[in-house]
């Protein structure tokens, strides 16, 4: 059974710092995704990984995807204020469509 | 182009009541998924439904619980006489046909959040 998690849980970052969030999954995917969640509301599409190696980014954020280690991270740079949220991996399962998401990290950056 | 739509956005129930939550796909969208996330936690898959068929519900409880996606309308979850531990915010994602399934980008709604007295 694919399980995901997520660490930190919560993470509280200084404006400017960099860090990164590590979601680790317990079997095969082929598939890596990234969410973000503001309170109350839905749920962002932030990238898709879908080989091993495969780096995105958007802005301050990015994404990266080690499938041997079973292994996605998220970099955050130089963190600014709007980036707080919750952010979610979410493994493809091997089999359907269904998604399995992480317990998701909610991020607070400070001024 | 629209987004996913969900309705209502919050709904209050009874112990006991019945509990109908809405979803109307992206337009061009087939594929439809449920998901419930709980208090501070990440959201659990509950089924997946293309129009008039359930291709997996592996995540539904085996009581109370039921979905359907009809030819025409929305897509529905049900929940019959309803308990605490339903009370969660209940999302709905859609995915589009074609080429770009093998992605399976899945495009959320705001969610229903259900609250039971």
């Amino acid at each position: 059974e694919l399980k995901v998690e997520q660490n930190p849980l919560f993470l509280s970052m200084q404006e400017g710092k960099n860090y990164t969030i590590y979601c680790n999954y317990s079997t095969t995917s082929d598939r890596l995704y990234w969410y973000r969640q503001d309170p109350g509301k839905s749920l962002e599409s932030l990238f898709v990984l879908l080989s091993n190696g495969a780096v995105k980014q958007e802005g301050r954020l990015m994404a990266s995807l080690d499938t041997k280690a079973r292994l996605s991270t998220l970099h955050i740079t130089a963190a600014v204020h709007d980036l707080s949220a919750t952010y979610f991996c979410a493994a493809g399962a091997e089999y359907g469509n269904k998604l399995v998401f992480g317990a998701g990290t909610i991020l607070r950056v400070k001024s | 182009n629209a987004g996913v739509m969900q309705n209502p956005r919050h709904l209050v129930r009874r112990r006991g009541q019945e509990a109908r939550l809405r979803c109307s796909p992206m337009k061009g969208h087939s594929h439809v998924y449920w998901y419930r996330q709980l208090p501070e936690e990440g959201l659990k898959f509950m089924v997946y439904l293309q129009k008039e068929n359930i291709i997996d519900e592996s995540g539904m409880p085996k009581e109370r619980f039921s979905a359907e996606f009809p030819k025409e309308g929305p897509s529905i979850l049900r929940i019959q006489q309803v308990v605490r531990g339903d009370s969660a915010a209940y999302f709905c994602a859609s995915s589009p046909t074609g080429e770009e399934t093998a992605l399976n980008i899945q495009y959320f709604g705001a969610g229903t959040r259900l609250s039971v007295l």
